[in-house]
């Protein structure tokens, strides 16, 4: 089964670093980008970047350019997205997610099928 | 970048048709025939339910239709059922090889 499952629920406090992970099994695991979305409570989806895990080469959206940082380790196959002083406004769910697939044609597209489960990030003092 | 503009609400009865735009601009929506169209419950991840503006993932209800004009797409559901309650949110690639998400429309089905 493809899938992706994300590391657990964290509460930090403002100004710590984090690190939360996103690991894929069932496929290619550098074959496909991963993306991070996050979703504030009660409130929409926003794509925040995407890597490419097999050159590691990153696509950040300007709103999240030099808050966060994306990264991977192919050898275990797990992406990673991380924060080097988090603030009170980085609470939100934060979900991975991978390009559909479809496998009649045999080619993937610039659309998000398989998700995570999604990591709660609490900042508070 | 600003997000693509969802109505806030759409309602309807069982059975009924309803659609959800979507409008963004000429460097996103207009630019690219790369609309996706998500699906989410509370507490859930989102779910695919249109790519590429109009195309179904595999097994998915062709009750679902997306469509585009210009830099507006829309997202068609047939036959309301009470299981399509929920959020559903538009995302289109945009310039420098980013997404953008729409802020999202709840569906009630009365």
């Amino acid at each position: 089964e493809v899938q992706l499952v994300q590391s657990g629920a964290e509460v930090k406090k403002p100004g710590e670093s984090l690190r939360i992970s996103c690991k894929g099994s069932g496929y290619s695991f550098t074959t496909y980008w991963i993306s991070w979305v996050r979703q504030m409570p009660g409130k929409g989806l926003e794509w925040m970047g995407r890597i490419n895990p097999s050159d590691s080469y990153t696509n950040y959206s300007p709103s999240f350019q030099g808050h966060v940082t994306l990264s991977t380790d192919k050898s275990i196959n797990s992406a990673y997205l991380q924060w080097a002083s988090l603030r009170a406004s980085d609470t939100a769910m934060y979900y991975c997610a991978r390009p559909y697939y479809d496998t009649l044609t045999g080619y993937s597209y610039d659309a998000f099928d398989i998700w995570g489960q999604g990591t709660m990030v609490t900042v508070s003092s | 970048q600003s997000a693509l503009t969802q109505p806030a609400s759409v309602s309807g009865s069982p059975g009924q048709s309803i659609t959800i735009s979507c409008t963004g601009t000429s460097s996103d929506v207009g630019s690219y025939n790369l609309v996706s169209w998500y699906q989410q419950h509370p507490g859930k991840a989102p779910k695919l339910i249109i790519y590429e503006g109009n195309k179904r993932p595999s097994g998915l209800s062709n009750r679902f239709s997306g469509s585009k004009s210009g830099n507006t797409a829309s997202l068609t559901i047939s036959g309301l059922q009470a299981e399509d309650e929920a959020d559903y949110y538009c995302c289109s690639y945009a310039l420098s090889s980013t997404f953008l998400f729409g802020g999202g429309t709840k569906v009630t089905v009365l």
